[in-house]
């Protein structure tokens, strides 16, 4: 079974500074893909960044970067530049089905609070 | 315009009442599922589909149904709406076309009240 920690239930940061959100994954699949996600306080979900498990560099989206080490089954994001609209819930994601990916299973989530 | 677009965004109801969320993309995208968030829980597949004749059950499917009407629309139904499944609901979609990535696009979804 896929599992997806996320061990901070809320980060703090001061704008313009960068923050890194943690999140470990368990499977037993070789072919994985991990995605993060972000949900202001207006409730959509907003896709920010993939990363596949096969994936020789670490994914890069404007100041969203996914630091993936794959022995430590970890996928932390790292927002650079912190802005007072990345205020939000964060939420790491990973699918896994044996080849068919499809089937997202996610943590519980970070809360980040960007301070003026 | 959304290219993912759920209806109703808000609804209050009482328990026992039949309930339809309904869900529509522009995306072209072929897989379709639903989702559920509660607080501290993240978020929970309910049903999902692979094309119009393709519907699963997801890991938490008891209590609902759905339909695929067309490649761009799929439906959650509540037969019988109760006060847990209180919640908001989401709909997303993905292209298995996309080259293996299969990332899901959420609509804009549903906070459903059940007294």
């Amino acid at each position: 079974a896929q599992k997806i920690t996320q061990t901070q239930p809320g980060m703090f940061v001061q704008e313009k500074e960068a923050v890194t959100l943690d999140c470990t994954y368990d499977t037993s699949d070789p072919s994985y893909g991990l995605f993060w996600y972000k949900q202001p306080s207006s409730g959509e979900m907003i896709f920010l960044i993939y990363q596949g498990s096969y994936d020789q560099q670490n994914a890069t989206e404007g100041r969203y970067s996914l630091n993936f080490q794959k022995a430590r089954k970890s996928a932390n994001l790292v927002i650079s530049a912190s802005q007072l609209g990345d205020s939000a819930m964060y939420f790491c994601a990973m699918s896994s089905s044996g080849g068919s990916n499809y089937k997202l299973t996610f943590g519980k989530g970070t809360l980040l609070t960007v301070n003026p | 315009d959304a290219d993912v677009t759920q209806t109703p965004r808000n609804r209050i109801t009482k328990t026992g009442k039949r309930i339809m969320l309904e869900c529509s993309q522009t995306k072209g995208h072929d897989r379709m599922y639903w989702y559920r968030q509660d607080p501290g829980l993240g978020l929970r597949l309910i049903y999902y589909s692979f094309d119009v004749k393709d519907i699963n059950k997801g890991e938490i499917s008891d209590g609902y149904s759905v339909s695929r009407q067309a490649q761009a629309k799929f439906s959650l139904s509540l037969e019988s709406a109760i006060p847990n499944q209180t919640a908001l609901y989401f709909c997303a979609t993905s292209d298995s076309s996309s080259g293996g990535t299969d990332t899901q696009y959420f609509g804009p979804g549903t906070r459903l009240t059940v007294l």
